[in-house]
């Protein structure tokens, strides 16, 4: 199976610009999960989809909101860009076995200028 | 407040040595903690999964412990090889609360040969 796939892998935007980033989950996986990635604060969670909806939030600004469509696939949008806002957005994918396992893509490097 | 903590500061053994990275949490009652690693530039691989009612865990040379009264997971690495070296990611999941998965920082783990 292929694994989860992120796009772009790396982006540069300025202040005050907005930003979609894309995930596509491994092939049957339902639930996607997005994650900001600094190295001050580790990874921290924004939000999780199933079926298209809404599962979980994270304590993220309104921001930063997501969708997913029927295919599974899902984006990632941040609008109104602040510098902090630089990091790795990794997107995780989960199947729901039993061990809850979930599979990560390589992620974005979104740096703002 | 709730907190997971990892060690900060890397930890440097010898190849053969067995590595012990420590994850300590405050306030949570984890249904399950799960243990990931990363490595440069790339997404959290996942590596084992130790539930609330269990005490340790084994995959091959990987061994983890859970202990609810300390509040504590040990991960091990027996006879570590330079190839181990990377983040080791401590992940909670909650039993309560809206933001299910909780991440500890990591800890980076070098392997000298």
């Amino acid at each position: 199976k292929a694994g989860v796939t992120q796009t772009p892998r790396y982006l540069i935007k300025t202040r005050g610009q907005q930003v979609t980033l894309s995930c596509s989950p491994i092939s049957g996986h339902r639930s996607v999960s997005w994650y900001q990635q600094t190295p001050g604060q580790g990874l921290q969670f924004l939000f999780e989809y199933f079926s298209e909806t809404q599962r979980n939030k994270g304590n993220f600004p309104g921001r930063f909101s997501g969708r997913q469509f029927s295919n599974s696939r899902s984006e990632m949008n941040v609008s109104t860009l602040e510098l902090g806002d630089s990091a790795l957005y990794l997107c995780a994918s989960r199947g729901g076995g039993p061990s809850n396992e979930q599979f990560f893509g390589p992620g974005t490097r979104l740096t703002v200028l | 407040s709730q907190k997971i903590e990892q060690n900060s500061e890397a930890l440097n053994i010898q190849e053969g040595k067995t590595a012990t990275l420590t994850c300590n949490y405050t306030n949570y009652s984890p249904a399950y903690l799960q243990w990931y690693r990363q490595d440069p530039g790339r997404g959290p691989v996942f590596l084992l999964l130790i539930r609330e009612n269990e005490k340790e865990k084994r995959k091959e040379r990987l061994k983890v412990t859970f202990d609810t009264t300390l509040k504590q997971s040990l991960f091990h690495i027996t006879a570590s090889q330079p190839a181990d070296s990377a983040t080791y990611l401590c992940v909670l999941r909650r039993n309560t609360g809206f933001q299910k998965l909780v991440f500890g920082t990591g800890t980076r783990l070098l392997v000298s040969p």
